[in-house]
């Protein structure tokens, strides 16, 4: 079975620009969260959607946001970037929304904000 | 009080040794427990899960629950340097809500 898939793995921008990330669960997984890693934070969670609902959000700025579709495929997207948002994004999914559903993660985005 | 602690490190151990990695965390209505491990520039691992109290064993891995004491954790028996990597605690706080990891324990497995 596939694990899941993020695209791209790396990305340069610049402070202002925007950017979305894209991510694929693995089959037949429904929930999506997704967590941004740095060396200082280590791993924060960003938010979580399960069946195209946001159902959790982090303490994050209103320019990151995420969607989901109906095939359970997420993007995520930062906006008006800033020095601080240079990071690995992760994405990982779950079966289902709930304490019992371990998170299968991606190998990322490194996202590096120039 | 930040919700789930964990010692940085680096902890060092030699080959063949027993690692032990402490965890804990600050919400008494936490239901589940798991811990990950990343490799350095890999993205994180799960490699056991435990959601009652006691001891719960996969392979050379032993994870270990105290509710009361609220805290978990993960022994390493005959260690190896494969096994040097960052050791992840992550914490289901109550049903609904988000997985919240604690910062990581490097583990160094000296041969």
């Amino acid at each position: 079975k596939a694990g899941v898939t993020q695209t791209p793995r790396y990305l340069i921008k610049t402070r202002g620009q925007q950017v979305t990330l894209s991510c694929s669960p693995i089959s037949g997984h429904r929930s999506v969260s997704w967590y941004q890693q740095t060396p200082g934070q280590g791993l924060q969670f960003l938010f979580e959607y399960f069946s195209e609902t946001q159902r959790n959000k982090g303490n994050f700025p209103g320019r990151f946001s995420g969607r989901q579709f109906s095939n359970s495929r997420s993007e995520m997207n930062v906006s008006t970037l800033e020095l601080g948002d240079s990071a690995l994004y992760l994405c990982a999914s779950s079966l289902q929304q709930g304490v019992n559903s371990p998170l299968h993660f991606g190998n990322g985005t490194r996202l590096t904000v120039t | 009080q930040k919700e789930v602690e964990q010692n940085s490190g680096p902890l060092s151990v030699p080959e063949g040794a027993i690692a032990s990695l402490n965890c804990t965390y600050s919400d008494r209505g936490s239901q589940s427990f798991f811990w990950y491990r990343q490799y350095s520039g890999k993205s994180p691992e799960l490699i056991m899960s435990i959601y009652s109290n006691g001891d719960k064993e996969d392979g050379r891995f032993t994870a270990q629950l105290n509710k009361a004491s609220q805290y978990v954790s993960l022994l390493i028996r005959d260690s190896q340097p494969s096994d040097s990597a960052t050791y992840l605690c992550a914490v289901y706080r109550e049903a609904g809500t988000a997985l919240i990891f604690g910062k990581g324990t490097t583990l160094s497995v000296s041969s």
